[in-house]
């Protein structure tokens, strides 16, 4: 089955610092997503990326956070100062093409811990 | 945005009993997906189906668009199954999943 890759698997941090999250999508696919999961809660959607701009995103991506698409394969997800609060797991998943309605493939996921 | 409620919240089985975990929406869907999430917390595709019945081994997956729901039913369980269950769910507009609050099976053996 195709897979998109995350980097890194667990990424600790101190409050205040940057951190870049990075994830490969699948290579033919169109569009790209990042989620997140504080620990013992659901899924969240963060941002959906498209045609190399943001097609939509959520409360929760404020203007701590970005993505970019800096070239053909990488998507990564940046949140500028870290706060104890943005600790979770982040997922990056990516589709093919959202007219055909098929499938997200989501990434193994980002552990962050801010310190 | 859509809600998606699961049920039941957890549930303990026996090695070898059958189990169904229900979501539902309370909108129209263009896309429905059951994962799986691991003790590593990595989330693993088990459904694509916004409608009609699949079947994957021991696993088969049940959507009714039209009454919004979707069931999950696993056959046979192994201590392997544990973990938690997410339903999530894609509106007919907009480009996002919503998830549920996910099923937690402890299967013991």
């Amino acid at each position: 089955e195709p897979e998109v890759t995350q980097t890194p698997s667990h990424q600790v941090t101190q409050m205040g610092q940057e951190v870049i999250l990075r994830c490969v999508p699948i290579s033919n696919h169109l569009y790209f997503y990042w989620y997140r999961q504080i620990l013992g809660q659901k899924v969240e959607f963060l941002v959906s990326f498209y045609n190399n701009e943001i097609s939509e995103k959520s409360e929760i991506f404020d203007d701590q956070f970005s993505v970019e698409r800096p070239d053909g394969s990488n998507f990564t997800l940046k949140i500028r100062s870290t706060k104890l609060e943005d600790s979770a797991m982040y997922f990056c998943a990516s589709r093919e093409d959202r007219l055909a309605k098929n499938i997200q493939y989501f990434g193994a996921g980002t552990r962050l811990s801010v310190l | 945005g859509i809600q998606v409620e699961q049920s039941p919240p957890d549930l303990i089985l026996q090695e070898g009993a059958n189990s169904t975990l229900r979501c539902n929406f309370s909108d129209s869907v263009n896309n429905l997906q059951w994962f799986h999430q691991n003790p590593w917390g990595q989330l693993i595709n088990l459904f694509y189906i916004p409608s009609g019945t699949k079947q994957n081994g021991r696993l088969s997956a049940t959507t009714v668009a039209t009454e919004r729901y979707s069931l999950l039913y696993i056959s046979s369980s192994q201590t392997t199954d544990s973990g938690v269950y997410f339903c999530a769910v894609e509106g007919t507009t907009g480009n996002q999943f919503y998830f549920g609050t996910g099923t937690s099976l402890t299967v013991i053996p």
